[in-house]
């Protein structure tokens, strides 16, 4: 089973800020993975797809990019409602695989 | 865009066994893949499994795969979860999802339904 490590475990950032989250697999998923934004109380929101492309209606922002092993969540400036936590999941046609553990980002 | 709701939240005892209904739109059985993932409180996703109903395929995750089936409905266009032998670990909330089977660029996802496991 692969195994999705995120880093770091906790960002403490400022708003407008620049935030980097990593997700590394313990083998290559090509370009399938994906990236959530959980807030508190809230189902989980799909943000990238395919490793690098946007999902419907998530601001331009947030882009994500990587393939094989080594994949990257970057939010170009973060605003107030971005303070939540990010999970990766490998995700190839079917069926979908395991998340990582999430990175909280935070406000510093 | 597709509506999930879920069943409302429940308290079962150690050893027991809970069924999860998620309720969706006629669309989803002929072109959507449903998925079931579940999150212990303080803690992260787990997927649990998934199922593509034009296709009559179901899929476990290896962590879940001796106590979990999942069924769909079409009479009622609903999609079931049904967890086993349950263990105070199993305490979290459990949600569904939908995509358009081929497709990841969108997703939609029911409430969420809390299932708390005690004596």
């Amino acid at each position: 089973e692969t195994v999705l490590t995120q880093s770091p475990a906790t960002l403490s950032l400022s708003p407008g800020e620049r935030a980097t989250l990593s997700c590394r697999a313990s083998e290559s998923l090509r370009d399938s993975l994906v990236w959530y934004q959980q807030k508190p109380g809230q189902a989980p929101r799909l943000l990238i797809y395919d490793a690098s492309n946007r999902a419907t209606g998530i601001p331009a922002r947030f882009s994500g990019s990587g393939s094989g092993t080594d994949f990257t969540l970057t939010i170009s400036s973060l605003e107030p409602e971005d303070f939540a936590v990010y999970y990766c999941q490998q995700r190839p046609n079917w069926p979908p695989g395991t998340f990582g553990q999430g990175t909280k980002v935070e406000i510093k | 865009q597709v509506q999930l709701v879920q069943s409302g939240a429940e308290v079962k005892k150690p050893g027991s066994s809970v069924k999860v209904s998620c309720t969706t739109s006629p669309v989803t059985f002929t072109s959507h893949a449903i998925l079931w993932v579940r999150q212990a409180p303080g803690r992260g996703l787990e997927w649990m499994g998934g199922t593509i109903p034009m296709f009559h395929t179901t899929t476990y995750a290896q962590n879940f795969q001796d106590r979990v089936t999942i069924t769909a409905d079409e009479s009622t266009t609903t999609v079931y979860m049904e967890l086993t032998n349950l263990r105070s670990d199993d305490s979290g909330t459990y949600f569904c999802s939908s995509h358009v089977y081929g497709s990841r660029k969108s997703e939609d996802w029911g409430q969420g339904t809390r299932i708390t496991v005690a004596s």
